[in-house]
């Protein structure tokens, strides 16, 4: 079974430009998570999916991020305008159930912001 | 809210244990144990879903006090492979699938 992959694996722009992350999760996980995480602090929650459906978003930093599930299969993360803050490493977990279910991480997409 | 976790960072000889604690100031659901190695992914190692329920994997087993919102990671006859910084993952009774992760801890077996 494959695994929850992520693209790109690292993405370097400038301030200012656009990035769009892409998460393929593991085929018949309704939910999906994106997290991420700052050099040298806590992995962070930015947001859940319910199949299609942004379940919660609260993590999200601010209108910048957008997040999108067309068709309930895969996901993007696009960050536009990136600021140097938004530098880390941006993972994607599904899992199938979703009280106290697995949640089967992705390599992760590092991004670093010039 | 983050759970706590401590020690930050904890260095190990082969062969020794060592005590990876994780508190919350809310009721859990669930707590999740996750090893992560320098530019890999989090990998998964135990749920822990009932109070006072403990778990292993190898030789690492995880206990959790569902009264006192903490759970321990017990780390026996560490080996130079357990090597990795540990998080743990708290899923709260109002917050289903919504995981807050301590900071992690970092540790280092060393032969």
């Amino acid at each position: 079974e494959a695994g929850v992959t992520q693209f790109p694996s690292h993405s370097v722009i400038e301030k200012g430009q656009t990035v769009t992350l892409r998460c393929d999760p593991i085929s018949g996980h309704d939910n999906l998570y994106w997290y991420r995480r700052v050099m040298g602090k806590e992995i962070k929650f930015l947001l859940h999916f319910v199949k299609e459906s942004k379940q919660d978003e609260s993590g999200m930093p601010n209108n910048r991020f957008l997040a999108e599930r067309t068709g309930g299969t895969y996901s993007t993360l696009k960050v536009q305008p990136a600021e140097l803050e938004d530098s880390g490493v941006y993972f994607c977990a599904s899992s199938q159930t979703l009280a106290g279910g697995q949640q089967y991480f992705g390599p992760g997409t590092r991004l670093t912001v010039t | 809210q983050q759970p706590v976790q401590s020690p930050q960072a904890v260095i190990l000889r082969e062969g020794e244990d060592a005590v990876i604690n994780c508190s919350s100031s809310k009721a859990l659901y669930s707590v999740h144990w996750y090893r992560q190695k320098h530019g890999e992914a989090p990998v998964f190692l135990m749920i822990l879903l009932k109070g006072g329920e403990q778990k292993g994997h190898e030789k690492i087993s995880a206990s959790f006090n569902e009264k006192k919102q903490q759970s321990s990671l017990y780390l026996t006859a560490s080996q130079l492979s357990y090597s990795g910084t540990y998080f743990c993952g708290t899923e709260t009774t109002d917050s289903w699938g919504k995981f807050q992760f301590g900071a992690g801890t970092q540790v280092v077996v060393t032969p």
